[in-house]
């Protein structure tokens, strides 16, 4: 089945110390996107890419970074993280746009910052 | 750790009961719009989604309404089950913005 695949699901990370997280699709959509989810709150749009160009939000700290190295593979970096950046990384992909297209979620990667 | 979060509002129904979740949507221009389920400790998943060109859409036990002069959508989930508990977003987007989620309301499915 053609999904949205995060790696690993659980990441503990120590204050201050890189973090990467992974996310890969197998449905070859052209847009990949990186949220972040804290408890009982709305996803947060943190960056996507349309293709290879690369969309950072304003408000998203200079802390978190991203890559994408092919249509199928994109990175989250976090350089140093802190006790605030513990939440759940969502990955999410669109065939097209952004916008006018269903986004499709992987299942997210909770990061826990000790 | 993580911030302390928000209450959802919560929406506690009986199993077989229909449940009506309402969102109150921000931008008069948003064309396009997206329910998603949350269930705890997993990402969004895809429910319905309407375009602004039509003001409700029926899928396998679940209706969205979309009412622009009020900037109002609902979802209606028939015959609710215990596997509908969840939280539930909609989400909006105008032309090729990004998708804007609304705060969420948590379902309750009691047997």
């Amino acid at each position: 089945d053609a999904m949205v695949i995060q790696n690993p699901r659980y990441q503990v990370t120590q204050f201050g110390k890189p973090v990467t997280l992974s996310c890969s699709q197998t449905l070859n959509h052209n847009v990949m996107y990186w949220y972040q989810q804290k408890s009982s709150q709305a996803p947060k749009l943190l960056f996507h890419y349309y293709d290879k160009d690369f969309n950072n939000e304003a408000d998203t700290p200079d802390n978190f970074q991203s890559r994408r190295p092919n249509t199928s593979f994109c990175f989250l970096d976090i350089r140093s993280p802190g006790l605030g950046d513990a939440a759940m990384y969502l990955c999410a992909t669109s065939r097209d746009g952004p916008g006018r297209e269903t986004q499709y979620f992987g299942p997210g990667t909770r990061l826990l910052v000790l | 750790g993580e911030s302390v979060g928000l209450h959802l509002p919560t929406l506690s129904v009986q199993e077989g009961d229909n449940s009506i979740i309402n969102c109150a949507y921000s931008n008069s221009a948003s064309d396009y719009f997206i329910w998603y389920k949350q269930e705890s400790g997993k990402g969004p998943q895809f429910i319905i989604d309407i375009r602004s060109n039509m003001d409700k859409r029926q899928g396998q036990r679940v209706t969205v309404l979309l009412n622009k002069t009020v900037k109002h959508l609902s979802l209606q989930i028939a015959a609710t089950q215990p596997g509908d508990s969840a939280v539930y977003f909609c989400a909006e987007n105008m032309g090729y913005s990004t998708l804007t989620f609304g705060k969420g309301t948590m379902l309750l499915v009691s047997p």
